[in-house]
């Protein structure tokens, strides 16, 4: 069975601050790795990854992936209240048409 | 462009009614997705739709039944609502390819249910 495991749960930080939010999976035929940001409601994609090294970023975001220790970090550098959100990374199967989340990192940042 | 809109926005059940939430696309895509996310859960696949005239199951497809009607609109039924079915639900589409950002999923605003 796929799974993918977020850490930390939640996180309370002040404006200015850097986070490391952290992605573990164990997915079937993988293929890529996305990050998504869920405010109030639907998710919105951040980013997708598929080769390992190779960072994504933009503007104060980015992220890698790590597919010999099969993990995804996203960072935020310079945190702003308007980064506070649930951030949801999922795993992606060969085929494309699966996708595994996880529980996701509740961000809290304090002005 | 509308996206992938949802109806309703909120619905309250009693134990055993029935309901059908409804999903619609104009992005043209191919495939759709319904998810129920859970407080702490993430999103939870209930049922997918690859192409039109074709549904499997997700990770949690019971008590939930799905139609997709056409290319453009995913449907998902509650038969009998129970109080493990209260949730938010989201629809989702994306257009399957070999390469490229194919797999990113566009969410709809979700359905929030409770089932009493």
């Amino acid at each position: 069975e796929d799974k993918v495991v977020q850490s930390p749960l939640s996180l309370v930080v002040h404006e200015g601050d850097t986070v490391t939010l952290n992605c573990s999976y164990e997915v079937t035929n993988f293929r890529s790795l996305l990050w998504y940001k869920q405010e109030k409601k639907a998710p919105t994609f951040l980013f997708m990854l598929t080769s390992s090294g190779i960072e994504k970023k933009s503007g104060r975001l980015s992220s890698i992936l790590d597919k010999k220790e099969l993990f995804s970090i996203l960072n935020i550098t310079a945190t702003q209240t308007g980064d506070s959100a649930v951030y949801l990374c999922a795993g992606v199967n060969n085929a494309g048409n699966m996708l595994t989340f996880g529980g996701g990192t509740r961000l809290m940042v304090k002005p | 462009n509308a996206g992938v809109t949802q109806t309703p926005k909120f619905q309250v059940l009693k134990t055993g009614q029935s309901m059908t939430l409804q999903c619609a696309q104009d992005m043209n895509h191919n495939s759709m997705y319904w998810y129920r996310q859970d407080p702490g859960m993430g999103l939870r696949l209930i049922y997918y739709s690859a192409s039109e005239g074709t549904t499997d199951k997700g990770e949690v497809p019971n008590g939930y039944n799905v139609s997709r009607l056409n290319k453009r609109e995913f449907s998902l039924r509650l038969e009998s609502a129970a109080p493990s079915q209260t949730s938010v639900y989201f629809c989702a589409s994306s257009q399957i390819k070999t390469s490229g950002r194919a797999n990113e999923q566009f969410f709809g605003p979700g359905t929030r249910l409770t089932v009493l």
